[in-house]
């Protein structure tokens, strides 16, 4: 069974860089079927998807998110992280990762726990 | 538009049928999927592609379609089910992905 794990620091300052790691178990991040993503969640609201990485390393952004957002794959390491920059406050989300299908009609079948991430001075 | 519209709150009795819909122009390409969110718990995957259930979620859970907007329905509602359930569909017009707003969901 797949495993995911979302690591970083879960305190950031505003305008800093907010970076996380997904470590991937149970199967491999090379595997040709999926993409890699990521998706956010403030406290009460609803869910965003941020962004999606394939082994190979093409990547698709958000739109609203594009200029800050920077996605990368380690297939040595089983790995893929995230990078946003300019952080606010409005950014405190729980960022999670996840894997999803990548033809057809797309779904996520399986996903980390999240990692809380707070942006405060 | 490139959205997804869900009612924020429905509520059922326990035991009864309730409906979650999910509404966007998306929906006519792709099929929708649903999650069920929990505190403390990752996203589970509820439903995806043309109403197909992963192993392990109950039959009580089924889906359609219909033009613009994804059902999700829950035939026989149990107190385990109330939490917040999200629709997702890939865009129609770009290869990115997008989320309804979210439904909570009350058993009484």
């Amino acid at each position: 069974q797949l495993q995911m794990q979302e690591s970083g620091p879960g305190l950031i300052k505003p305008a800093e860089t907010l970076s996380l790691t997904c470590s991937v178990s149970g199967g491999s991040i090379s595997d040709s079927r999926y993409y890699w993503a990521w998706i956010r969640q403030p406290p009460g609201k609803g869910l965003e998807w941020i962004g999606s990485i394939f082994y190979s390393g093409n990547t698709y952004y958000n739109p609203s998110l594009k200029s800050r957002v920077t996605m990368s794959v380690d297939t040595s390491k089983n790995q893929f992280s995230l990078t946003v920059t300019s952080v606010t406050a409005a950014e405190t989300s729980l960022y999670f990762c996840a894997r999803h299908t990548g033809s057809g009609s797309y779904y996520f079948d399986s996903w980390g726990q999240g990692a809380l991430v707070t942006v405060s001075s | 538009s490139s959205e997804l519209t869900q009612d924020p709150a429905v509520s059922v009795a326990l035991g009864q049928t309730v409906n979650i819909t999910c509404q966007g122009d998306s929906l006519s390409y792709y099929h929708a999927s649903w999650y069920q969110l929990k505190p403390g718990q990752a996203p589970l995957l509820v439903l995806y592609a043309q109403g197909n259930r992963p192993s392990g979620i109950p039959d009580r859970f089924s889906g359609s379609t219909s033009g613009n907007t994804a059902s999700l329905t829950i035939t026989g509602a149990q107190a385990e089910d109330e939490t917040d359930y999200y629709c997702s569909c890939r865009d129609s017009r770009a290869n990115h992905l997008l989320f309804g707003g979210g439904t909570k969901l009350t058993v009484l």
